[in-house]
């Protein structure tokens, strides 16, 4: 039982590439979240998944494109990678069903700097 | 702005005494509070939650406190270890939202010998 997975662990971007930060969990879990964290910050929601086949925006999404592949899997897209989205990035999956309230398992945390 | 706010960055507790770390909500609609602890390069990791029925919760050396009134809670680690050393996030949620978090900024605790 891994739990909650990310890949990459480390990335580096030059400004405008692109690419997709991949999350899964074996959990079973229904609801998937991605977060930012940056110094000073805490952790910032950026999208969430709260079942399969649904996306919503969080706090920060701008940027950003989510795909809730199954219900295993959530990823996060940079279609043009900016200095600003320097930061470490987490996903995280809960049993949320919207009427009681469990807490998120975390994964490890992809960290990426765009240069 | 700043929904959930630890005021103080850092904490510094010797080994055996009590870590007392806080947290301040101004959203009254939180209704579901939770405690994570985050070793470097490490996700977080969930340590303990109150729900807002509850003004105390009790989880072995951890214990949770909330004061509905001052949208205040407060995490009590007694007594403190050298391997409580981490920074701590105070998160809440509200009903209807998905489960959706709001973090604080943190306080990094450190337990000296």
């Amino acid at each position: 039982n891994a739990g909650v997975t990310q890949t990459p662990k480390f990335q580096v971007l030059k400004t405008g590439q692109s690419m997709t930060l991949q999350c899964a969990q074996d959990m079973n879990h229904n609801s998937m979240y991605w977060y930012r964290q940056d110094p000073g910050m805490g952790l910032r929601l950026i999208y969430y998944s709260a079942s399969e086949g649904t996306t919503d925006k969080g706090e920060v999404p701008n940027g950003y494109n989510v795909s809730r592949l199954n219900k295993r899997e959530f990823s996060l897209r940079l279609e043009s990678a900016a200095p600003s989205q320097t930061s470490v990035y987490f996903c995280a999956s809960s049993e949320a069903d919207g009427r009681a309230r469990y807490e998120q398992y975390f994964g490890p945390g992809t960290r990426l700097t765009v240069t | 702005d700043q929904q959930v706010k630890q005021n103080s960055p850092s904490l510094s507790v010797q080994e055996g005494r009590i870590s007392i770390l806080n947290c301040d909500y101004t959203n009254s609609m939180f209704d579901y509070f939770l405690w994570y602890k985050k070793y470097p390069a490490e996700g977080p990791t969930f340590l303990i939650s109150i729900s807002s029925i509850k003004d105390k919760n009790e989880d072995g050396r951890f214990t949770v406190f909330l004061n509905k009134s001052a949208k205040h809670l407060s995490l009590h680690i007694v007594p403190s270890q050298p391997g409580d050393s981490a920074v701590y996030f105070c998160a809440a949620s509200a009903t209807g939202t998905a489960s959706k978090l709001t973090f604080g900024t943190g306080t990094r605790l450190q337990v000296t010998l």
